[in-house]
C-alpha cells in the first residue's frame, strides 16, 4: 500500500547535538511538507519542496534544515540552533493539481 | 492571511447522538477544505475533502458541507460512537498550485462517552 513512512517514531536528543528525522513516500506525489504541533498551538509548516532539488521555508524554518535529493524523501535536520526542538514532528505530501494532503504518522521529538 | 478558526475546542457527547463541528475561515478565496481526524499521539488521517466548486462531501457517517461566501465549513457526524472520539481539524491551502500550504484551526477535541 502506498503512504508516507515516517522515522523514528520516538526520539531522543541531547542538547548541542543535530538529529534527523525521516520521511519516505511512495505515493509518487510531488510536493512535500515538514509540519510541527505543539500543545495548543496547532500545526506549524517549517519547510516544502514543490520539486526535487528545492525547498521553501515555512513560518518556523529557524535551526531546522532539510533536503530534496530524490523524489521520495525529504529529511528534516534539527540542528543545536534550534533552541526548543520537543515537539510531535509531522511530514506531508500532496499531489499536483487539486489533490488533498496525506500524512505520516508523526515522529516525537524530546531533548533530554 | 487566512485565519482558520474552529469551535467549540472541545466537546462531550452520549454515544448515539448527532453532532456538528464548526469551522470558518477569514478569505473565501479557497482552493479547497480538508478535514482530518487526529487521534493521540499519532498523525492525520483525511476525512473528507471539499473542492472551493462543491458545496457538501460524504463519506459513510461523515458529511462536510462548504459555504465559501459565508467563510464556513461543518462537519456532521451522524450516530457517534466511542471509536470517533479524536481531534478533528480542518485546514485550507494558501494558493492554487501542488506547493500550496495549509492553514489548520486548532481543531475540536471529541470526547463520545459509551
Amino acid at each position: 500500500d502506498g503512504g508516507i513512512t515516517q522515522s523514528p517514531k520516538y526520539l531522543f536528543r541531547k542538547e548541542g547535538q543535530n538529529v534527523t528525522l525521516s520521511c519516505e513516500q511512495n505515493l509518487n506525489h510531488d510536493a512535500m511538507y515538514w509540519y510541527r504541533q505543539d500543545p495548543g498551538q496547532g500545526l506549524r509548516l517549517i519547510y516544502y519542496s514543490q520539486i526535487v532539488n528545492d525547498f521553501q521555508k515555512g513560518d518556523i524554518a529557524e535551526g531546522y534544515s532539510v533536503s530534496r535529493e530524490k523524489k521520495e524523501s525529504f529529511p528534516l535536520t534539527v540542528t543545536s540552533a534550534q533552541k526548543n526542538p520537543t515537539a510531535f514532528y509531522l511530514c506531508a505530501s500532496r499531489k499536483a493539481g487539486n489533490y488533498g494532503y496525506t500524512f505520516g504518522s508523526g515522529t516525537r521529538l524530546t531533548v533530554v | 492571511k487566512q485565519e482558520v478558526t474552529q469551535i467549540p475546542a472541545a466537546l462531550s457527547v452520549p454515544e448515539g447522538e448527532n453532532l456538528v463541528l464548526n469551522c470558518s475561515f477569514t478569505d473565501s478565496a479557497i482552493y479547497n477544505l480538508q478535514w482530518f481526524r487526529q487521534d493521540p499521539g499519532k498523525g492525520l488521517t483525511s476525512l473528507l475533502l471539499i473542492q472551493s466548486s462543491q458545496r457538501e462531501q460524504t463519506s459513510g457517517r461523515l458529511n462536510a458541507s462548504l459555504d465559501k461566501s459565508s467563510g464556513r465549513s461543518t462537519l456532521y457526524i451522524a450516530a457517534s460512537q466511542p471509536g470517533d472520539s479524536a481531534t478533528y481539524l480542518c485546514a485550507v491551502p494558501l494558493e492554487e498550485t501542488s506547493g500550496s500550504r495549509l492553514t489548520f484551526g486548532e481543531g475540536t477535541q471529541l470526547t463520545v462517552n459509551p
